[in-house]
């Protein structure tokens, strides 16, 4: 399986500063059938079901704020927020799809400072 | 835009199987690839599996033995079935569609379902 692993575990932000989270795959997941990574971004609030941040690494699903924006390739990715907002709490996963089976990091937990 | 929802007993015997449906609604369930997801309380994400409209599957090894995954069209429904469950299978269960045009599953989780907590015990 590949392994996902989110950095840090937890982390807290001052309104409107911006926040990195990072995410290490334990193998590539660089699709070269149309050579791009197979790594998403989700954002979870408590009581709710995961909600499509960022797609293919970079691509920000429609309806995200442009304050979130996904970098990175081959095992090595990165989650900012530019501009932390009340409403980003939340605890934020990335997830590969690039082999079966589909994993997941283990969640950091954003919260303001 | 296509919403799903979960439907099934939220309390489960030891040992027996577990039997969730998710209902497609707004979207027809031809043409895309839906999967299975799961979260213990408090804990991180678990795929399960994931079924073509075709009927087609892929599931997680550390469940195949017990898992089946079901597609049926003409109710715009798919089903989980889960066997001999234990504790260990107490979890919030959440149905997802695997995004892109349907032909392919390497597509991230683009539409959730509000999940159903089901809970082992006896």
């Amino acid at each position: 399986d590949i392994v996902m692993t989110q950095s840090p575990d937890s982390l807290a932000v001052s309104l409107g500063e911006r926040a990195t989270i990072n995410c290490k795959s334990s193998q590539s997941v660089l699709y070269s059938s149309n050579n791009q990574n197979c790594l998403a971004w989700y954002q979870q609030k408590p009581g709710q079901p995961p909600k499509l941040l960022i797609y293919w690494a970079s691509t920000r699903e429609s309806g995200v704020p442009d304050r979130f924006s996904g970098s990175g390739s081959g095992t090595d990715f990165t989650l900012t927020i530019s501009s932390l907002q009340a409403e980003d709490v939340a605890v934020y996963y990335c997830q590969q799809y690039y082999l079966t089976p589909y994993t997941f990091g283990q969640g950091t937990k954003l919260e303001i400072k | 835009q296509v919403q799903l929802q979960e439907s099934g007993p939220g309390l489960v015997k030891p040992s027996e199987t577990l039997s969730l449906t998710c209902t497609v609604s707004d979207g027809s369930i031809s043409s895309y690839i839906w999967s299975w997801i799961r979260q213990p309380p408090g804990k991180g994400l678990e795929w399960i599996g994931y079924i073509f409209y075709s009927g087609s599957t892929n599931y997680n090894p550390s469940l195949k033995s017990r898992v089946t995954i079901s597609v049926d069209t003409s109710k715009n429904q798919f089903s989980l079935k889960l066997s001999s469950v234990t504790a260990a299978d107490t979890a919030v269960y959440y149905c997802a569609r695997v995004g892109g045009n349907g032909d392919n599953p390497r597509e991230a989780f683009d539409v959730w379902g509000q999940g159903t907590m089901v809970t082992v015990s006896s």
